[in-house]
């Protein structure tokens, strides 16, 4: 299994400001992903955080809106760029270990723009 | 593409009573099959994984489920409800590297 540590764990954040998320693992893994779970919805992919490259975005999601780091096998961040009330939602990190292939989550970051 | 179908948002069963929560996919090649559970201000907690091999999976906090291929689904139970059993309970299916949820279905336990 991989834990995964994510914070800011909550946040208020000022319409129109920025706020980076940080994502650590405490194992290589092959793969890191960032997740949206909006207010009483399900998950929704945001994107897949590559190592040394641009992130692979999904339909709806665009790097100027969230950007992506991956400097290394172990840590990502996922900015929300100048943030309105719709961006209030949980981003959650998660990643994908070899062994059959399962992803696991953070606790979540729980962010509030007001 | 993959899509998971949760049968009922919301699930309400009396504690010590059976929980069944319901789950079809859409593939037609057996995926990894997932159910994670989100506890209140929590984040997604791995309950239970499907591969390959024995079809009956068992998970944690006596939970498990079973593939089924025939009717492409993967239901969770739980013989005997828990209070601490009231959660949001997804379920996912692999596709490549990524995995796809369902919409969730919320377990209420009633005293």
């Amino acid at each position: 299994s991989a834990v995964i540590s994510q914070k800011p764990s909550r946040d208020i954040c000022q319409r129109g400001t920025s706020l980076t998320i940080q994502c650590q693992v405490d194992s290589q893994v092959t793969m890191m992903f960032w997740y949206r779970q909006q207010p009483g919805q399900s998950l929704t992919l945001i994107a897949t955080a590559n190592q040394g490259s641009e992130a692979t975005y999904e339909s709806g999601f665009v790097i100027d809106k969230f950007p992506i780091s991956r400097p290394n096998l172990t840590f990502s961040t996922l900015t929300v760029s100048n943030m309105s009330p719709e961006d209030s939602s949980i981003y959650l990190c998660s990643a994908l270990t070899g062994a059959g292939n399962t992803i696991y989550f953070g606790e979540g970051s729980w962010l509030t723009v007001v | 593409a993959q899509s998971v179908t949760q049968l009922g948002s919301h699930v309400s069963v009396s504690e010590g009573a059976l929980v069944l929560l319901r789950c079809n996919y859409s593939s037609s090649v057996p995926p990894y099959l997932f159910w994670y559970v989100q506890y209140p201000n929590q984040g997604l907690q791995l309950l239970l994984k499907y591969t390959t091999g024995a079809t009956l999976v068992k998970g944690i906090n006596g939970f498990e489920a079973e593939f089924k291929k025939s009717e492409t689904s993967f239901h969770l139970t739980k013989p005997s409800a828990h209070m601490s059993d009231a959660a949001e309970y997804f379920c996912a299916v692999s596709e490549g590297d990524k995995i796809i949820f369902g919409k969730g279905t919320r377990l209420h336990i009633l005293p």
